[in-house]
């Protein structure tokens, strides 16, 4: 079984810094996805960014970017410029590959001060 | 277009009432999703169909009733729910393992549940 974890329950930035949210996960599979989702106070969960397993590169997507870590098996992401519109809670979350069980973390929530 | 309509926002039940939660796709996405999320948890999987056919029932309460009547639709049958049933209900959908970007859930915005 997979697991995900999130160990920082809350975080806090101010507007306009840089912010690196923590994630590890456990797997014996070797071919897997990697995701953080966003759930705004709105509460629509929207994705952030994706990292497929077996790709050595790191992905990123404007100011999000992530340090994927497979033998450490670690995936943090790292927000850049920080915006009030970052204000949210950040989901890890690991997929199989061909599977559809999004195994979720625990969250962080991130609050971006002005 | 990566939109996932949930209906309706908020729900107000009483424990003796059926009501049903409705979640519509356009993407031509071919799995789709239940999850329940209580407050600051993460969402926790209820139901996966797949090509219209259920696939995954995570143990759920039969309280609880899934339907998927066609490609783009996707229903939540709820009847003689307890008060710990209250909470945000989340449909998402995913293309299928053939095509681009696939694995990527898309979520609605959810409806928020109140069992008295």
């Amino acid at each position: 079984a997979q697991t995900v974890t999130q160990s920082q329950p809350e975080m806090s930035v101010q507007e306009a810094e840089t912010v690196t949210l923590s994630c590890t996960y456990d797997t014996s599979e070797s071919n897997y996805y990697l995701f953080w989702y966003k759930q705004p106070p709105s509460r629509q969960m929207i994705l952030v960014i994706r990292q497929e397993a077996y790709k050595q590169q790191n992905a990123t997507e404007n100011r999000f970017s992530v340090n994927f870590q497979k033998a450490a098996k670690s995936f943090s992401l790292k927000i850049s410029d920080s915006q009030l519109g970052d204000t949210a809670m950040y989901f890890c979350a690991f997929l199989v590959e061909y599977g559809n069980k999004l195994v979720f973390g625990a969250g962080t929530i991130l609050r971006v001060k002005s | 277009d990566t939109e996932v309509t949930q209906t309706p926002k908020h729900l107000v039940m009483g424990m003796t009432n059926k009501k049903s939660l409705k979640c519509e796709q356009h993407m031509g996405h071919r799995a789709m999703y239940w999850y329940k999320q209580k407050a600051k948890k993460p969402p926790e999987l209820m139901f996966v169909y797949s090509y219209e056919k259920l696939s995954i029932n995570e143990s759920v309460p039969s309280r609880f009733s899934p339907e998927c009547p066609n490609s783009s639709l996707l229903n939540l049958h709820l009847h003689a729910l307890q008060p710990e049933d209250s909470a945000l209900y989340l449909c998402a959908s995913s293309p299928t393992r053939q095509a681009l970007a696939k694995n990527i859930q898309y979520f609605g915005a959810g409806t928020r549940l109140s069992v008295l």
